[in-house]
């Protein structure tokens, strides 16, 4: 257990399904991420929270909407996906955003668009 | 661009030692972290180096070479819970952790 819990686990939907991934975090932190994990590829960071700001958007197409309410909650907003939208979705939170914070992750969403 | 190389695969035997290497070109440089994921399970922090050398921990070791762009995993007396990916992951100008592909490491009887 790392202290970061996400839900649901695995998610299967259509292309015209809306969805929602929650990640919560019980260490604190002050910083929360969303990363996209395909196979063979390196993690590729989707959003940014600090202090409950956005404060990164790495380009990701408006189906994937975020929303923070606070700094202990995280949501992915899902919508229209496509096909190659299908990975693991991973959250994870640091103390902050400085050099030494490691981040720790939670288990995952297993996302299958069909 | 920003890259990070780690090879894809590995193999090594139990009770052997095994080193995994990382190299990097980044824009600037914060430090270097090492994280281990087993099959369906999250990633795991494992070390953080941001200045030159080795840092030592258990059986697990880490190294920097800044000026190579160039890190190494040194692990030791190897178990079969070890199998897993070992990814690197560089931390730029920006603060943002730009991550290798990870490295899948078997390890046999």
């Amino acid at each position: 257990e790392t202290g970061v819990t996400q839900t649901p686990r695995h998610l299967v939907m259509g292309m015209t399904n809306k969805k929602s991934l929650k990640c919560e975090q019980h260490l604190g932190h002050n910083a929360m991420y969303w990363y996209k994990q395909s196979a063979k590829k390196p993690l590729e960071l989707m959003f940014v929270y600090n202090f409950k700001e956005q404060t990164e958007n790495n380009s990701v197409p408006s189906r994937f909407s975020p929303e923070c309410p606070n700094s202990s909650h995280l949501f992915l907003h899902l919508h229209t996906l496509q096909p190659e939208d299908s990975a693991l979705y991973l959250c994870a939170s640091s103390q902050g955003l400085a050099e030494q914070n490691e981040q720790f992750f939670g288990p995952g969403t297993r996302l299958t668009v069909l | 661009g920003q890259n990070i190389d780690q090879p894809t695969e590995m193999t090594a035997t139990e009770g052997a030692i095994v080193q995994i290497n990382c190299t990097y070109q980044t824009s600037g440089f914060n430090g270097l972290f090492w994280y281990q994921q087993h099959a369906g399970e999250a990633p795991t922090f494992l070390s953080y180096n941001v200045l030159d050398g080795l840092e030592e921990k258990g059986r697990f070791s880490s190294f920097l070479s800044r000026s190579k762009g160039y890190s190494y995993l040194l692990l030791k007396e190897l178990q079969m819970k070890d199998s897993a990916s070992y990814l690197c992951a560089v931390m730029d100008s920006n603060y943002q952790l730009i991550w290798g592909a990870g490295t899948k490491l078997i390890i046999k009887p």
